[in-house]
């Protein structure tokens, strides 16, 4: 079935590293969106990317969504502590735009 | 905060039982979702409801039902529980039902953390 793929699993760096998470689909995305969860949280959306190619900025986050749609990108510079937590990505299963499949997340551990 | 409201934060109960997991949308959101999030299984679609309509199934067990209000709070029943079904069950909320090409964005509540023991 159509699955949704996160890499890595985890990550950690020191305080000023940057990070990225990818988030790779199976099938073609009409849209992907992105959360963060903190941990003892709840996931909160971030953003949403619809175009091929489409990169969207968010301070120090970067988004990209892949021209043929089936992979998206989140970039974080200059990573600070506030950044710890969980990255999903999310897309809408084919041919049904109301179900949404996530990805596992990227656990993000940042040493100050 | 989301304004998603979701009662109760704990729940611990035995195996058997039954349990109800309820969730009040924010003020104008007639779309609610249930998740199920383990560690092991990320965060797992359950069901969808759209103002008082089942729109969506995922992978809800046939021991779990939902429904939604006219109100439009939904409520989540688990029945039958096994140590399995111990996770943090969310409730979210979003404006519309996700048609057009495009996924409304959810508003999570800050989760039901269910222990069965």
């Amino acid at each position: 079935g159509q699955q949704v793929m996160q890499i890595p699993q985890y990550q950690h760096v020191q305080e000023g590293e940057d990070f990225t998470t990818y988030c790779n689909s199976s099938t073609t995305l009409s849209n992907i969106q992105w959360y963060k969860q903190r941990p003892g949280g709840h996931p909160v959306f971030l953003i949403q990317l619809v175009k091929s190619g489409e990169v969207k900025k968010q301070k120090r986050l970067t988004f990209q969504f892949g021209e043929a749609k089936k992979n998206s990108s989140l970039h974080i510079t200059a990573t600070q502590t506030t950044d710890v937590g969980t990255y999903f990505c999310a897309g809408p299963l084919s041919g049904n735009n109301r179900k949404l499949i996530w990805g596992l997340g990227t656990s993000l551990a940042v040493n100050p | 905060d989301s304004g998603v409201t979701q009662t109760p934060k704990h729940l611990i109960t035995a195996t058997g039982q039954r349990v109800t997991l309820r969730c009040s949308p924010r003020s104008g959101d007639l779309s609610v979702y249930w998740y199920q999030q383990s560690l092991d299984q990320g965060l797992q679609f359950l069901i969808q409801y759209y103002n008082g309509e089942e729109r969506a199934k995922g992978n809800i067990l046939e021991r779990f039902s939902a429904q939604q209000f006219p109100d439009l709070h939904s409520e989540l029943n688990l029945s039958s529980l096994e140590l399995g079904d111990s996770a943090l069950y969310f409730c979210a909320s979003s404006v519309a039902t996700g048609t057009g090409g495009r996924n409304e964005k959810l508003f999570f509540g800050s989760g039901t953390q269910l222990s069965v023991l």
